[in-house]
């Protein structure tokens, strides 16, 4: 069982359409973040939420953390090709120190079509 | 400022063989983190060294091994290779490795064959 399970695995639509990713887990989480990876890349981090019930806001990109910080979503308005990549979710280690340890989701392989 | 550099981008060995992929971090971070990257696996946390130590381990065999130079460069090697340790493997820096950002490089990718 994956302690973040992100959905959907794959999504592929046109220039101009909205979307959104989610991020769900059983587990209470201190912080969330999102990464977006590129092909040949390594991936760069978007953003971190802390606090449940928070928005956060980069540019067309919207982050969500859950009330109760199990789960997030990334919302894109007008997504366009350059938005193309791995969409992934992490969370520090749970349980313990985190010393450079980051639990990832499975990401999410999105395709945006001109 | 230099991002974080991995050498070599790629690379090819035979089953049996052994590896080492190295990581110079960005200036100033203390802190380096290597993970592995596969598709089916996804992305999964093998170590972390501060100040030349290893202060966190992830779920992986002996075979693979890291060590950190005084300046902050880190050397992971992976042993007696075997085609399941096919990956893109990613290392990444942070200022203390406790909170603050990681700023990952962009790989070494490693096919077994």
């Amino acid at each position: 069982t994956q302690l973040l399970e992100q959905s959907p695995q794959f999504l592929s639509i046109q220039e101009g359409e909205n979307l959104t990713v989610y991020c769900n887990s059983s587990s209470v989480f201190s912080s969330l973040q999102w990464y977006r990876q590129e092909p040949g890349e390594g991936p760069v981090l978007l953003v971190t939420v802390v606090t449940g019930g928070e928005v956060k806001k980069l540019k067309r990109l919207t982050f969500q953390f859950g009330d109760a910080r199990k789960d997030s979503s990334l919302h894109i308005t007008a997504a366009q090709p350059g938005d193309t990549g791995l969409y992934l979710c992490a969370v520090p280690n749970a349980g313990g120190t985190s010393y450079g340890k980051l639990t990832f989701g499975q990401g999410t392989i999105l395709t945006v079509h001109p | 400022k230099a991002g974080v550099t991995q050498t070599p981008r790629y690379l090819i060995k035979t089953r049996g063989q052994q590896v080492t992929l190295s990581c110079s971090p960005i200036s100033g971070h203390r802190s380096v983190s290597w993970y592995q990257q596969t598709p089916g696996q996804g992305l999964q946390f093998l170590f972390e060294y501060f100040s030349e130590t290893q202060r966190n381990k992830g779920n992986f065999p002996g075979r693979f091994s890291g060590r950190q130079f005084s300046n902050s460069r880190s050397e992971m090697n992976v042993s007696t290779l075997e085609l399941g340790d096919s990956a893109l493997y990613l290392c990444a820096s942070s200022s203390d490795g406790d909170g603050s950002p990681l700023h990952f490089g962009n790989g070494t990718r490693l096919t077994v064959t």
